[in-house]
Order: C-alpha cells, then sequence, then structure tokens
C-alpha cells in the first residue's frame, strides 16, 4: 500500500460523457501527479501540480482537465469522452516539486462504452 | 522531444536465470533516470533511480542498473530471478521536472 488512494476503482460510462477521477496523495506529499495507461499508447504522464498549482504538463488532451484543492487532493476530469479514452488513469504523489520519486496509487479503471 | 525505448516487449526466463533489461532515451541534457515495477494487479512501485554519482545504482529486491551516459542507457539487472519477480518493467526518466516520459514497459514471465 503507497498510502495514495483513489476513487472510484473502476468506471463505466457513455461516449459524450463527463466523468471526475479523485485522488489522495499520501499524508504530507505536495505534489500530486496524473497518468494515462492504455495498451496502445503505454504510460503518458498528463498533469502535475505542486501545492495547489499546476506545474508541468504532459499529453493531456484539452478535454481533459485538472486540479489540486487546498486540502491537495487532486480531481482529473474527463469530459466528452471518446471511446479512445478507455484506460487506467494513475495518480502519483511526492513530497517535493522534484520527481525524485512517486508513490503510486492503485488507479481508476475507466471503460468507455 | 525526450523518448524512452525498451528493447524487450517480454522477456521468459527460468528461475535463477540471470536478467538484463535494456533502456535507452533520447534526450541530451541532463536527466534522471527510473525503473518502476507493476506486478500483476498492483500499483507500480519504484525500484531504482539515478540522479547523479556513481552510475551503478542499487536497488530494492536485488536489482540494479547502471548509468552509461555516451549510450543514453541505463540497463536494470538482476543476477538470479525468482518466480516472484513475475512483472512488468518499465523505464522512465525527467528532465528536472518539464515532462516525465516512460518506456513501453517490458513484461518478464518466470517460469518455475
Amino acid at each position: 500500500d503507497s498510502g495514495v488512494t483513489q476513487t472510484p476503482k473502476h468506471l463505466i460510462t457513455a461516449t459524450g460523457q463527463r466523468v471526475t477521477l479523485r485522488c489522495s496523495p499520501r499524508s504530507g506529499d505536495l505534489s500530486v501527479y496524473w497518468y494515462q495507461q492504455s495498451l496502445d499508447q503505454g504510460l503518458q504522464f498528463l498533469i502535475q501540480y505542486y501545492n495547489g498549482e499546476e506545474r508541468a504538463k504532459g499529453n493531456i488532451l484539452e478535454r481533459f482537465s485538472a486540479q489540486q484543492f487546498p486540502d491537495l487532493h487532486s480531481e482529473l476530469n474527463l469530459s466528452s469522452l471518446e471511446l479512445g479514452d478507455s484506460a487506467l488513469y494513475f495518480c502519483a504523489s511526492s513530497p517535493r516539486l522534484d520527481w525524485n520519486e512517486q508513490f503510486f496509487g492503485p488507479g481508476t479503471r475507466l471503460t468507455v462504452l | 522531444a525526450q523518448s524512452v525505448s525498451q528493447h524487450n516487449h517480454h522477456v521468459i526466463l527460468s528461475e535463477a536465470a540471470s536478467l538484463e533489461l535494456g533502456c535507452n532515451y533520447s534526450y541530451g541534457g541532463t536527466v534522471n533516470l527510473f525503473w518502476y515495477v507493476q506486478y500483476p494487479g498492483q500499483h507500480l512501485q519504484l525500484l531504482l533511480k539515478y540522479f547523479s554519482g556513481d552510475p551503478l545504482v542499487k536497488g530494492i529486491k536485488g536489482f540494479e542498473a547502471e548509468f552509461i551516459k555516451s549510450k543514453f542507457s541505463f540497463n536494470l539487472r538482476k543476477p538470479s530471478v525468482q518466480w516472484s519477480d513475475t512483472a512488468e518493467y518499465f523505464c522512465a526518466v525527467t528532465n528536472y521536472g518539464q515532462n516525465f516520459v516512460f518506456g513501453p514497459g517490458t513484461r518478464l514471465s518466470v517460469l518455475p
């Protein structure tokens, strides 16, 4: 158990819908990272937040957005969902800004039908 | 753009065999390098990392990796694998927080 929690574990929805994935970092960690893991794209970094502010952006689609709240939990919002958005979405947390060691959550499996 | 390649998609070994998983990255500047492991049904865990200093780094569970700057490589090794090492292994690189790029992963199957 890494100490990072994600909810829900599974999510099934339809194309065109919007969903929100939630991540609670380890106690004391200020950085939260979001990743997408799919069969065709592999593991891709989406976005990083540090203490409430966006700090780095990877291959995140415009239909996707994220935020980190004052209590440091983070949410990833996926809208206008497409079949290709079906994937495992991981979040990770680390104590600092420097990507030194990330602790990964168990992931949310999103299925878009 | 940075990229990470891993030489093998799937490696099958017998217990006690030696392991070497290749990883190459494309980035000319200073990088930090990582190996993560994902056991079946579990989350990603850090095996080892290289930031600076001794290019031979030791990680958990008997794994080690060698950073060869001239070859842009960071290969993972283990002298004797066990059935419990069956997992997917990901090499990753970051250039001080501008991006974090994972390789495509290598699936390791260890036969008892």
